[in-house]
């Protein structure tokens, strides 16, 4: 199968400060990756959806100025965590698919603590 | 849109016995359903997937049934082991849209 590697694996930032995590996809392009957010003992919450080269759709409740999504190229999409607080203290989950309604990809997760 | 339910939420089984979850979806226009396996600390992998036009398909100990009708599609583990402990999830999605997952089943396999 497709390989999504996803970096870092753990960061602990302090209050305010942000926080970028990168998942990129190793042996294809990407022409869509997600970003989901997971509870402890939870199932994926889808946060945003991104395509290369066009602004990211947030799903609901999502706020964008927070969740910063770039999808600068078909391999390549980050997500930086704005200002980070406690609550937002996460496992965070990117994927990616070669194209709408395939096999999504998920990259290894990061865990993300915020002191 | 889309809406996946899953049965069971915890499973516990011995090890060699069958291992089955279900899940329902409400879209007639998805057709796309895969299962994924999580285990802790790590991001899901796929470990099998079904398209609406087969009712079943299987690899070696896992095979998933899809009945279109009824709108439910199983994931049957055989011969389980302790390795096969993990959080599974279903999914389902359709061609214009993102995959919407289930709420996962914790499957334990006690050896």
């Amino acid at each position: 199968g497709a390989v999504v590697s996803q970096h870092p694996s753990r960061v602990i930032c302090k209050s305010g400060t942000s926080v970028k995590i990168e998942c990129r996809s190793l042996d294809f392009q990407a022409t869509t990756m997600f970003w989901y957010r997971q509870f402890p003992k939870q199932s994926l919450m889808l946060m945003a959806t991104s395509n290369e080269g066009s602004k990211a759709t947030y799903e609901q409740g999502v706020e964008k100025d927070k969740f910063l999504i770039n999808h600068a190229s078909l391999t390549l999409s980050t997500l930086t965590v704005t200002s980070a607080h406690p609550e937002d203290s996460s496992f965070y989950i990117c994927s990616a698919q070669r194209v709408m309604n395939t096999e999504a990809f998920f990259g290894q997760g990061t865990r993300l603590t915020v002191v | 849109g889309e809406n996946v339910e899953q049965h069971p939420s915890t499973l516990s089984v011995q090890e060699g016995d069958s291992a089955v979850i279900k899940c329902t979806y409400s879209d007639s226009a998805s057709n796309y359903f895969p299962w994924y396996k999580q285990e802790l600390g790590k991001g899901p992998q796929l470990i099998i997937d079904i398209r609406s036009n087969v009712g079943e398909k299987k690899d070696q100990r896992i095979a998933v049934t899809l009945n279109k009708t009824a709108k439910h599609f199983s994931l049957h583990i055989t011969e389980t082991q302790p390795e096969d402990s993990a959080v599974y999830f279903c999914a389902a999605s359709s061609n214009t849209d993102k995959l919407i997952f289930g709420t996962g089943t914790r499957l334990q396999v006690f050896p």
